[in-house]
């Protein structure tokens, strides 16, 4: 298995509602990875958890709120998010350290109106 | 620091070939090569860790020039298949491997 699977694919939330995004993976990768994409714009990261600690913020405002509940599974919990957050959110999972390739989810596609 | 990718877009007729460039001003640990396809995610490519080398795969390689600090990716008898935004991703000697920085992509337009 090969996939790393995310989940909702779309998504459509207020400006006051709490939602999370979820994102699962059975490659035995250690290091998961949150990147953030706007249309036409190469991806961002955001968060990186390598043995489920998280290792790299990127300097992300609080109302992103990540957790890694296992090795498999990554979540992004979402509140009081802003228009500007619109975005696709990419899940990624690889082997921790240089060289690791990434495997990228499909993605969520949030709106935030 | 976020490599430079030139060009910006490239349109081909099935069978020519590309060379896509990405270029650094920072001392370069690895360079990694996705393709992205219109509402899909980000596809793996290759990646290059060591100065001067080269991968391949299938008609899609890629060279690695330390010196240069840069890396380009070479397209041959384009397919296509090949069709998609092509990026990037950089990662530098003194951080952790898995803070990648993504170039702009290049958009790769392949026609019949």
């Amino acid at each position: 298995d090969t996939e790393v699977t995310q989940t909702p694919k779309h998504l459509v939330m207020g400006m006051t509602n709490k939602k999370s995004l979820k994102c699962e993976q059975h490659m035995g990768h250690r290091a998961m990875y949150w990147y953030k994409q706007k249309a036409k714009k190469p991806p961002e990261l955001m968060f990186v958890y390598s043995y489920e600690k998280l290792s790299i913020n990127e300097s992300v405002p609080s109302r992103f709120s990540p957790e890694c509940p296992n090795s498999s599974l990554l979540n992004l919990h979402l509140h009081a998010l802003q228009p500007e957050d619109s975005a696709l959110y990419l899940c990624a999972s690889s082997q921790p350290g240089q060289g690791g390739k990434l495997f990228f989810g499909s993605g969520t596609q949030l709106s935030v109106l | 620091q976020q490599p430079v990718q030139s060009p910006q877009a490239v349109i081909l007729r099935e069978g020519e070939d590309a060379v896509i460039n990405c270029s650094s001003s920072k001392a370069l640990y690895s360079v990694h090569w996705y393709r992205q396809k219109h509402g899909e995610a980000p596809v793996f490519l290759m990646i290059l860790l060591k100065g001067g080398e080269q991968k391949g795969h299938e008609k899609i390689s890629a060279s690695f020039n330390e010196k240069k600090q840069q890396s380009s990716l070479y397209l041959t008898a384009s397919q296509l298949s090949y069709s998609g935004t092509y990026f990037c991703g950089t990662s530098f000697k003194e951080t952790s491997g898995s803070r990648l920085t993504f170039g702009e992509g290049t958009q790769l337009t392949v026609n019949p």
